[in-house]
């Protein structure tokens, strides 16, 4: 079945500077890759996603990549504020069912002043 | 708008007891899910009811049950709690599958001594 992979488990970024989350895929059907977004001690909630008929799409700050060939797809946070702070999670949907998402195991984004 | 609740917030269980978890949404959606939550493994998926009457094992299924009683309530249980488990379980809705962004409850944290 469909894997999800964030190899990092953990990024420190200066205010101001930009952030980079990384996630591959393995499911070459998957076709749906949302972003999630967890502040300490809250629950998830969602920030961007990106289909794969695009490569690129962006909303404010946060601009999702996607590069189907190496199955790929990444997060970039411009001029990272100290609310960024959290653990973002990428997903992607199984393509054995339309109505799974499987997750990464999340990327702890600290930024510090 | 709309919320997703859950109830307990806390459960604490003996091993071997039966522990129900309950999820009421009031977005009128269709899709219903149930997450656990260990550190540092992301989110895995238990059980999904793409709609009222339906119910669907995920990847983490094994020692657990779920009912849709029906479209705004999703229960989840833990058949037999095994001993010094810790877990945050998140229920979610989406208005229908996974191609549509997933509202996340605040969570129930498990702990069985």
């Amino acid at each position: 079945g469909e894997k999800v992979e964030q190899h990092q488990s953990t990024l420190s970024v200066r205010e101001g500077d930009s952030a980079v989350i990384n996630c591959t895929y393995t499911d070459t059907a998957s076709s749906y890759f949302p972003w999630y977004k967890q502040e300490a001690g809250k629950s998830l909630h969602f920030v961007i996603d990106i289909r794969s008929n695009v490569d690129r799409k962006q909303s404010q700050r946060l601009t999702v990549l996607l590069d189907k060939k190496a199955k790929r797809f990444s997060l970039h946070i411009t001029a990272t504020q100290p609310e960024d702070s959290a653990i973002y999670f990428c997903a992607a949907v199984a393509s054995s069912s339309f109505s799974k998402l499987v997750f990464g195991q999340g990327t702890s984004l600290s930024v510090v002043p | 708008g709309g919320i997703i609740t859950q109830t307990p917030k806390f459960l604490i269980g003996q091993e071997g007891q039966k522990l129900t978890l309950k999820c009421q949404q009031n977005f009128n959606h269709d899709t219903m899910y149930w997450y656990r939550q260990d550190s540092g493994k992301g989110l895995r998926l238990i059980y999904y009811s793409i709609t009222e009457n339906d119910l669907q094992k995920g990847d983490l299924s094994e020692g657990y049950d779920a009912s849709r009683e029906k479209k705004s309530s999703f229960s989840l249980t833990v058949t037999s709690a095994q001993k010094n488990e810790m877990a945050v379980f998140l229920c979610a809705s989406s208005i229908w599958g996974a191609y549509a962004e997933q509202f996340f409850g605040p969570g129930t944290r498990l702990t069985v001594l």
